[in-house]
C-alpha cells in the first residue's frame, strides 16, 4: 500500500501569511493525488484534485503543484476560516490513503 | 448538488456486525461508484471500499473478509455491513461519491459492550 508522508504535523502561522504543506508518496502516484480540508465535526471537503486542479467554489488562494512522489498544497494568504487539518490521498494504487494530516494553527 | 446522509445504529455489540445505510439526494445512484470511508483517532482516514450502481465492489484488503457492500438503486441507497467488530472497528464512518467530491456528514459507530 502507498504510504502518504505529510509535513510538517503542525503548522503555526498567522492570517495573512503564506502556507506551505507537503505530502511525500512511497512510490509515484503521477497526479492522482487530491487535497482536502477537515474542521472540526465536519467531513473533509475536496480542495484540490488530479494535484493542481481546485474543486468547484473553491478559493484562488489554494493552489497545489508536484506529481510523482511530492506535492505541495500552497494557500497564498492565509483567512481565519482556514485554519483546520489537510490531507492529501493518493488514488494512484488500490487501497487508495490518505496522509496523517497537517494542522494549520492560529500563531 | 449531490448530498449524502449515513443513517444506522450508533453502538454496535463486540463481535456483532455493523450495519450502514447512505441515502443519496439531489442527484442519482447510477451511473456513480460510491463509496465508504471511515477515521477513528489512531489510523486516520482508511477507504474502506467502493460500490458501482451495478453492484461490483472494490474493498480494501485489510478489511475484505469483513466487508460487505451492497446496492438499493430504486431508493438511490447504498450500504455497508461490517462483520466481527471490535473495539479497533470504533469510528466515524462516511459516505462519499467515488473518488471524494462528495461526502455525508459522518456517524459515530461506536463498538461496546
Amino acid at each position: 500500500e502507498i504510504v502518504l508522508t505529510q509535513s510538517p504535523a503542525t503548522l503555526s502561522l498567522s492570517p495573512g501569511e503564506r502556507a506551505t504543506l507537503s505530502c511525500r508518496a512511497s512510490q509515484s502516484v503521477n497526479t492522482h493525488l487530491a487535497w482536502y480540508q477537515q474542521k472540526p465535526g465536519q467531513a473533509p471537503k475536496v480542495l484540490i484534485y488530479d494535484a493542481s486542479n481546485r474543486a468547484t467554489g473553491i478559493p484562488a488562494r489554494f493552489s497545489g503543484s508536484g506529481s510523482g512522489t511530492d506535492f505541495t498544497l500552497t494557500i497564498s494568504s492565509l483567512e481565519p476560516e482556514d485554519f483546520a487539518v489537510y490531507y492529501c490521498r493518493q488514488r494512484s494504487d488500490w487501497p487508495w490513503t490518505f496522509g496523517q494530516g497537517t494542522k494549520v494553527e492560529i500563531k | 448538488q449531490v448530498q449524502l446522509q449515513e443513517s444506522g445504529p450508533g453502538l454496535v455489540k463486540p463481535s456483532e456486525t455493523l450495519s450502514l445505510t447512505c441515502t443519496v439526494s439531489g442527484g442519482s445512484i447510477s451511473p456513480n461508484y460510491w463509496s465508504w470511508i471511515r477515521q477513528t483517532p489512531g489510523k486516520g482516514l482508511e477507504w474502506i471500499g467502493y460500490i458501482y450502481y451495478s453492484g461490483s465492489t472494490n474493498y480494501n484488503p485489510s478489511l475484505k473478509s469483513r466487508v460487505t457492500m451492497s446496492v438499493d438503486t430504486s431508493k438511490n441507497q447504498f450500504s455497508l455491513r461490517l462483520t466481527s467488530v471490535t473495539a479497533a472497528d470504533t469510528a466515524v464512518y462516511y459516505c462519499a461519491r467515488f473518488w471524494g467530491d462528495f461526502w455525508g456528514q459522518g456517524i459515530l459507530v461506536s463498538v461496546s459492550s
